[in-house]
């Protein structure tokens, strides 16, 4: 059973430009998590999805922010004109119906630094 | 707006040691908790769930629950070195759907 995926592992860019993320959760997980982490914060919640449908974003979400999950399999997150402060570690999480009271398991994160 | 507090410490421990990790949190409808591990550039890993009030033991870990007090925390038995991380806690509500909120993490320092 592999683990949740993510990719790439690392990033650097330019402010401005645009980056993007990819999740593949675990292969059995129909629900999905993106959340951010900056140094000595615990995880914030981006957004959740079950299947292919978006149910729910975070405030924190701002316009520049854009995630999708096509077919409900992967899911890619877009940061647009990317600023400093998008500097995080942005993790991916999976959960089943299945699993007790909806555990989420994370990925490795990405590691996002905009210079 | 849903809060989740924890210590930052560091705290330290000797190894052998019982460490004490504590979490409150403010959204009195929390249905699930749970205590994640997280070494230094990694990603959480989950160590234990815990839903109902009292206490759960898993290996040398366990999760207490006081939902009376909105307090949960977790003991590690035994502590070794390699114990040593940031811990957080998460909480998850009884509203919306399946997000977590996640306190600031404790460090724990287990010295030889």
């Amino acid at each position: 059973d592999t683990g949740v995926s993510q990719d790439p592992r690392h990033k650097i860019t330019k402010r401005g430009q645009n980056v993007t993320f990819r999740c593949d959760p675990i292969s059995e997980h129909n629900r999905l998590y993106w959340y951010r982490q900056t140094l000595g914060q615990g995880p914030e919640f981006l957004t959740y999805f079950q299947n292919e449908a978006q149910l729910e974003k975070s405030r924190l979400l701002s316009d520049r922010f854009s995630a999708e999950r096509p077919k409900g399999s992967f899911s890619t997150l877009e940061i647009q004109r990317t600023e400093q402060g998008d500097s995080a570690m942005y993790l991916c999480a999976s959960s089943s119906p299945g699993t007790t009271q909806g555990t989420q398991y994370f990925g490795p994160g990405t590691r996002l630094l905009v210079l | 707006q849903k809060e989740v507090e924890q210590n930052s410490g560091p705290l330290s421990v000797p190894e052998g040691a019982i460490a004490s990790l504590n979490c409150t949190y403010s959204d009195r409808g929390s249905q699930s908790f749970f205590w994640y591990r997280q070494y230094s550039g990694k990603s959480p890993e989950l160590i234990m769930s815990i839903y109902s009030n009292g206490d759960k033991e898993d290996g040398r870990f366990t999760a207490q629950l006081n939902k009376a007090s909105q307090y949960v925390s977790l003991l590690i038995r035994d502590s070794q070195p390699s114990d040593s991380a940031t811990y957080l806690c998460a909480v998850k509500g009884n509203s919306g759907y399946s997000t977590l909120t996640f306190g600031k993490g404790t460090m724990l320092l287990v010295s030889p």
